[in-house]
């Protein structure tokens, strides 16, 4: 089984829908991100949180929001979505630094989203 | 702000031959340097990474690379490519809440 698991893994939907992508992990990292990826533009941040509690914008985080419900699960919600949300979108987890895995991402395989 | 280049999109090579992908920063302070693969339909898996000491790392299925910081590079090689190594290649720069990923490389292998 994966360590970082999404949900769903693909998804259509119509523009104006409400769409929510679930990541969870198995790994037991208190640091979870969302990712988005588009062809030629590599990874940008979406959101982060290092705990529970603490939950921050990354560079694109307009349209979207996010929900830390336990250690393990971090979800991405598109309250109303677009077409230019269209992409691939990935959940990452990274241990606190300080450990031999600081600043490594340990990635899900990633929710394709279309919206018509 | 910090930021990575990737100035090769896709990348052609012959099995058997050697690999080198291209990877320039910018980064205010000494950067944390990584290289990550994506096979297709996969997530991202680290191959590599670079914090400090040696200049030279070595990483998984072969890889290695070098940071020089005169040239604010940090470029991937592997000296024999193998079909296996197709897949998408993402230099990224920076720590826990800062990271910064290139546009990435392509690499096809010709048998």
């Amino acid at each position: 089984d994966a360590d970082v698991t999404q949900t769903p893994r693909n998804r259509i939907t119509k523009t104006g829908k409400r769409i929510m992508l679930e990541c969870s992990q198995t790994k037991g990292h208190d640091r979870m991100y969302w990712y988005r990826q588009d062809p030629g533009l590599g990874l940008q941040l979406i959101y982060y949180s290092f705990d529970v509690k603490d939950i921050n914008k990354g560079e694109i985080s307009d349209g979207y929001s996010v929900s830390r419900q336990a250690q393990a699960k971090f979800s991405l919600s598109l309250e109303s979505a677009i077409p230019n949300q269209t992409a691939l979108y990935f959940c990452a987890t990274s241990p606190a630094s300080g450990g031999a895995n600081t600043g490594e991402l340990f990635f899900g395989e990633g929710s394709r989203l279309t919206v018509l | 702000a910090q930021s990575v280049t990737q100035p090769d999109i896709h990348i052609t090579v012959s099995e058997g031959a050697s690999l080198e992908l291209r990877c320039n920063y910018s980064y205010g302070a000494t950067p944390y340097l990584f290289w990550y693969v994506q096979s297709p339909g996969q997530g991202l898996q680290l191959l590599l990474k670079y914090f400090s000491g040696d200049t030279l790392v070595q990483g998984i299925k072969g890889f290695e690379a070098e940071f020089k910081r005169s040239q604010s590079s940090f470029n991937l090689r592997k000296p024999s490519v193998h079909w296996s190594d197709a897949a998408e290649y993402f230099c990224a720069v920076g720590g826990n809440n800062d990271m910064r990923f290139g546009a990435g490389t392509r690499l096809t292998v010709k048998p």
